[in-house]
């Protein structure tokens, strides 16, 4: 699976849209971008994943470049439970063991 | 809707003893995988399965044993507890083996530690 670069952290103001980047240039075709996000000491939580077009859930928006070689997660509105640590990650197709390597992430503080 | 289930939340050993931990999930799954997260590790893969009655092993299997007689459960077994294994275990499903367009969802963790 290709790597990922997030930045190390963001602060993001309470009711704002925040809006986390990330750089995968060595995605290949069959690769998806995933989000996830972990609250400390929770389990990591899904947040949303696309392959080509622009995706949206009822948590975020995910913004892909035409040449996919970058990526936004947008939360419309943030709170303060947002804060947590955001990983970005690529994922190609197949079976078998799913390693799901989690990188460093950006770390978000939404500030009140 | 429960999603992924992990019981006990919180697990103290002595070396030596053995346990179980449980997951069960019952978004009727193909897929269920054990990680185990340590500071500054990131998550490490301990085993998987990709149906019931099938299971393999991960990047880090020694110690631990698994089962999946049903779709629903996938335990962890520790054979002989060591310090070692003092870590955070998650438990993840999803729906289909295939990776790629179907997302793991985890549950909140099993806090062992062994003495």
């Amino acid at each position: 699976d290709a790597k990922t670069t997030q930045p190390p952290s963001m602060d993001c103001a309470e009711g704002r849209a925040a809006n986390l980047p990330c750089n995968h240039s060595t995605i290949s075709g069959n690769e998806y971008v995933y989000w996830y996000r972990q609250i400390h000491s929770q389990g990591p939580q899904y947040i949303i994943h696309g392959l080509k077009n622009n995706e949206t859930n009822e948590m975020a928006s995910l913004i892909i470049t035409e040449d996919r070689k970058s990526s936004t997660l947008i939360l419309p509105h943030a709170t303060l439970r947002d804060t947590a640590v955001y990983y970005c990650i690529v994922r190609g197709s197949g079976g078998g063991a799913d390693g799901l390597t989690f990188g460093k992430g950006t770390h978000l503080i939404i500030q009140p | 809707n429960a999603g992924v289930t992990q019981t006990p939340k919180f697990q103290v050993l002595k070396t030596g003893q053995s346990m179980t931990l449980q997951c069960a999930q019952d978004m009727n799954h193909e897929y269920m995988s054990w990680y185990r997260q340590d500071p500054g590790m990131g998550l490490r893969l301990i085993h998987y399965s990709v149906g019931a009655g099938i299971t393999d092993q991960g990047e880090v299997p020694n110690g631990y044993n698994v089962s999946r007689s049903t779709t629903e459960d996938f335990p962890l077994r520790l054979l002989s507890a060591a310090p070692s294994q003092t870590s955070v275990y998650f438990c993840a499903s999803s729906y289909s083996a295939n990776r790629g367009n179907s997302p793991l969802h985890f549950g909140n963790g099993t806090r062992l530690t062994v003495t």
